[in-house]
């Protein structure tokens, strides 16, 4: 496995157009996450599966925002009208089972290279 | 909550010298994890080093070590003999009771250019 995947690695889009990121991580890793970095600023968290259940999501997700896991593996992340201000790098993680709880916190997030999407 | 405080924008370091890339955190949980990642231009965030919160010595890895002063609240990176490969942004981060555990807060980052 060569670690986790990312598809496009770059979009340009036009304003009010839908777009759709692919990822798929670490074949082993159960758990799958989607991050957003804009420029200057680190990663911050967007929403988080177990398997195929997505079980958190930020208020950064507004109602354009839509993921999925249908088989509990790779992820896709759709933008539907896209703004501007969606202009961003979207990065996908993944991590194993056994995290959670106290003495579980050490299991890293292991990331891809990231979409980067340009709205225009 | 959890906050992660990085207020080096930018560092420049000799080859083979030595640099501290500081980092300081702020949450109520217990228990918590730290983490520093490598962001090179391609992109990609890499793991670096890990450090619980009841580690009671301070992690390392390679060229690498974690600065954990707990009541303090810092988690400073220490890179050792310095390559031209370490230019890259550097990443402070957490997990914790408070983020679900799952929940990664980042900071900033700091921008290291190595020179020759």
């Amino acid at each position: 496995d060569t670690g986790v995947s990312q598809d496009p690695r770059h979009k340009i889009t036009k304003r009010g157009q839908n777009v759709t990121f692919r990822c798929d991580p670490i074949s082993e890793h159960n758990r799958l996450y989607w991050y957003r970095q804009t420029l200057g600023q680190g990663p911050e968290f967007l929403t988080y599966f177990q398997n195929e259940a997505q079980l958190e999501k930020s208020r950064l997700l507004s109602d354009r925002f839509s993921a999925e896991r249908p088989k509990g593996s790779f992820s896709t992340l759709e933008i539907q009208r896209t703004e501007q201000g969606d202009s961003a790098m979207y990065l996908c993680a993944s991590s194993s089972s056994g995290f959670g709880g106290p003495g579980a916190v050490n299991t890293e997030a292991f990331f891809g290279q990231g979409t980067r999407l340009t709205v225009v | 909550a959890q906050k992660i405080t990085q207020t080096q924008p930018g560092m420049f370091v000799q080859e083979k010298e030595a640099v501290t890339l500081d980092c300081t955190y702020d949450t109520s949980d217990q228990s918590y994890g730290l983490f520093w990642y490598k962001q090179p231009s391609s992109g990609e965030m890499i793991f670096l080093i890990y450090q619980g919160s009841y580690d009671e010595q301070n992690a390392t890895e390679g060229r690498y070590s974690l600065n954990f002063q707990k009541a303090r609240k810092s988690a400073n990176l220490v890179i050792s003999a310095s390559q031209l490969g370490d230019s890259a942004m550097y990443f402070c981060a957490m997990r914790g009771l408070s983020g679900g555990y799952q929940k990664v807060t980042f900071g900033i980052g700091t921008k290291l250019q190595v020179i020759p």
